[in-house]
Formats: structure tokens, sequence, C-alpha cells
């Protein structure tokens, strides 16, 4: 299958401080990456569509101004964690399809801690 | 009602036997299904996709379509204690891509 590569896997950090996570498909080019959040023995949740050269759009509920979402390129979508809380401590995840059928390959994902 | 809906589980079987998981959604017109198997600490990963009602089959694992009835499940033949994960249905309404995750089955297989 497709590879898609996410990093750092784990993060942590001050609350107040900023955290940026990327993804990247390594061997095809993806026009929409998805990044998800998965709270401790939770099922993932859609947190936003990155869309290559246009603005992400965001699920009910995620705070487009706090999660910043930066798709400039076919392989590299970038989700920042502005002012971090220990709230926003999580596991997050991104995925992306090659197009060419609908099943979508996930990221290692990033476990991030806030203390 | 939640659009993918799955039991919690912990679902315990003995290595060797069959584990049988159910899900159900709540949009007819939903289009694709996909099981996906997530151990602890690491992301999902794909195992099966089935889009026709019917039964599908790849190695130990068989996945099954009910369109009419609005569920799908998931047969792991010959369980093995690697399999020991959370299994996750998701389903695609619309193109787009847009993937909606159940709660997850949690299965422990015993040796």
């Amino acid at each position: 299958g497709a590879v898609v590569s996410q990093h750092p896997s784990r993060v942590i950090c001050k609350s107040g401080t900023s955290v940026k996570i990327e993804c990247r498909s390594l061997d095809f080019q993806a026009t929409t990456m998805f990044w998800y959040r998965q709270f401790p023995k939770q099922s993932l949740m859609l947190m936003a569509t990155s869309n290559e050269g246009s603005k992400a759009t965001y699920e009910q509920g995620v705070e487009k101004d706090k999660f910043l979402i930066n798709h400039a390129s076919l392989t590299l979508s970038t989700l920042t964690v502005t002012s971090a809380h220990p709230e926003d401590s999580s596991f997050y995840i991104c995925s992306a399809g090659t197009g060419a059928d609908e099943k979508l390959f996930f990221g290692s994902g990033t476990q991030l801690s806030v203390l | 009602q939640k659009e993918v809906e799955q039991n919690s589980g912990p679902l315990s079987v003995p290595e060797g036997a069959i584990a049988s998981l159910n899900c159900t959604y709540s949009d007819r017109g939903s289009q694709s299904f996909f099981w996906y198997r997530q151990y602890s600490g690491k992301s999902p990963e794909l195992i099966m996709s089935i889009y026709s009602n019917g039964d599908k089959e790849d190695g130990r694992f068989t996945a099954q379509l009910n369109k009419a009835s609005q569920y799908v499940s998931l047969l792991i033949r010959d369980s093995q204690p690697s399999d020991s994960a959370t299994y996750l249905c998701a389903v695609i309404k619309a193109a787009g891509n847009k993937l909606t995750f159940g709660g997850g089955t949690r299965v422990l297989v015993k040796p």
C-alpha cells in the first residue's frame, strides 16, 4: 500500500507553546489529506480536511484558529496546534488517499502531551 | 443514533476460533465500507474494503455487506494472539473519501 509518513511520533511540550506536526505522502501525490484526533479508548474523530492549494475544511466544533492546517504541496500537509493546553493532549493522525480508489492510508500518528 | 456503531467489546475468542465482528451504519446512502485494525498506541491499518452486497474474502478475513439491513461484518478465521487489537469499522457516505469511524471493537485472542 501507499506510504504516509508522519512526524514527530511523540511530543511533550509546555502549556502555551505551539506544536507542528508534518504529514507526507512518500510515493504518491495527495490532493486531499485528513487530520484525525483520538483520545484514549475512543475512536478517531475527523478534525479537518486539508486541500492542496486551498483552505482546510474543519469539522463542527474544531477551532480553526487553534488548529492551523497548511497543505502547501501535493505531498505535505502540516497541522499546528497553537497555544497548546493539557486538554489538547491526544493522538493525532493524518491520512491520505492515492485517488485511484477510496482507500485511505494513515500516518504513524503523533502522541502529543501538553504539561 | 451514532452514524457508525460497533459493540465495544472486549470480544474474547480462543486461539484458532472464528471472531465475528458487527457494524451498523445509519446513512442508507453509504457506498464504501472498510475495516481497519489498530494496535494500542499505533495508527489504523487497512484490512478490508467492500463496496457491494455479499462476501469478500482475503486470507483469514471475510467481510460481509448487507446494504438493505445497513450492516457490515468481519470474520476472522483461525484467530491468532497477534489478532488481538481494536477493529474499526469505517464508512464513506459519498464520494470524497471522508471516513466516519465506529467506536471500535476490542478483540482478545487467548492462547
